[in-house]
């Protein structure tokens, strides 16, 4: 399977700390995407990071992305109690439909105030 | 701002009946998908489409049909539902690049129950 696998399942922290949140997929990527999911909600796209990027940033976001390891993290700084969500990410490669996601399993997030 | 919306929110059918689930967006993309989402398993793909009248089977078909007769609707059916597809599923559109690799943007999801 294609799928990624996010590391730690679940993660629950202080408000004011960072999150960090690991993904580690199979296979050679197009590009990397982070979703955020609110409970029994739709997903909302995060972030995008190609194959050939190794850092990006979007306000409290940092995504880095190793290919040689095959693997991302996902940072949010100075989190809040809104940021609790799931946090998925997924990859779209080469070798399947190159408009298809493939996604993890999720890590739950909790911030506690 | 970016909008695909489905039918329901929450759905209760009875097993072996046929149940449609509707997803519209006004984006003018041309990728949609359908995917169920269950808790420990993720998202899985049943079906996405890249064109009008198009569509091909995405991880988990077995059960399910789509229907694609305009482009900014993309219909998922199950033809007789059974427990087993009491879910959340999911609906996401994006642009088709070509090259692959946007975004998708999701529906709000239906949560349905089949007793």
């Amino acid at each position: 399977s294609q799928q990624g696998e996010e590391d730690p399942q679940a993660l629950s922290i202080q408000e004011g700390e960072n999150a960090t949140m690991n993904c580690s997929y199979k296979t050679s990527i197009n590009n990397l995407q982070w979703y955020r999911q609110n409970s029994g909600r739709g997903l909302v796209h995060l972030i995008l990071i190609r194959s050939n990027e190794r850092e990006k940033h979007s306000g409290r976001l940092r995504v880095t992305l190793d290919t040689s390891k095959k693997s991302s993290s996902l940072l949010i700084t100075a989190s809040r109690a809104a940021d609790t969500a799931s946090y998925f990410c997924a990859t779209v490669s080469w070798q399947a439909g190159a408009n298809n996601l493939f996604f993890g399993t999720g890590t739950r997030l909790t911030v506690i105030p | 701002d970016v909008k695909v919306t489905q039918s329901s929110r929450y759905l209760v059918k009875r097993t072996g009946e046929k149940v449609f689930l509707e997803c519209v967006q006004d984006m003018d993309h041309e990728n949609m998908f359908w995917y169920r989402q269950d808790p420990g398993l993720g998202l899985r793909l049943i079906y996405f489409s890249y064109d009008v009248k198009m569509k091909e089977k995405g991880d988990i078909p077995e059960g399910y049909s789509v229907s694609r007769e305009k482009k900014e609707r993309f219909s998922l059916i199950l033809e007789s539902a059974s427990t087993n597809q009491t879910s959340m599923y999911l609906c996401a559109s994006s642009f088709n690049t070509g090259t692959g690799g946007y975004e998708q943007y999701f529906g709000p999801g239906t949560r349905l129950t089949v007793t």
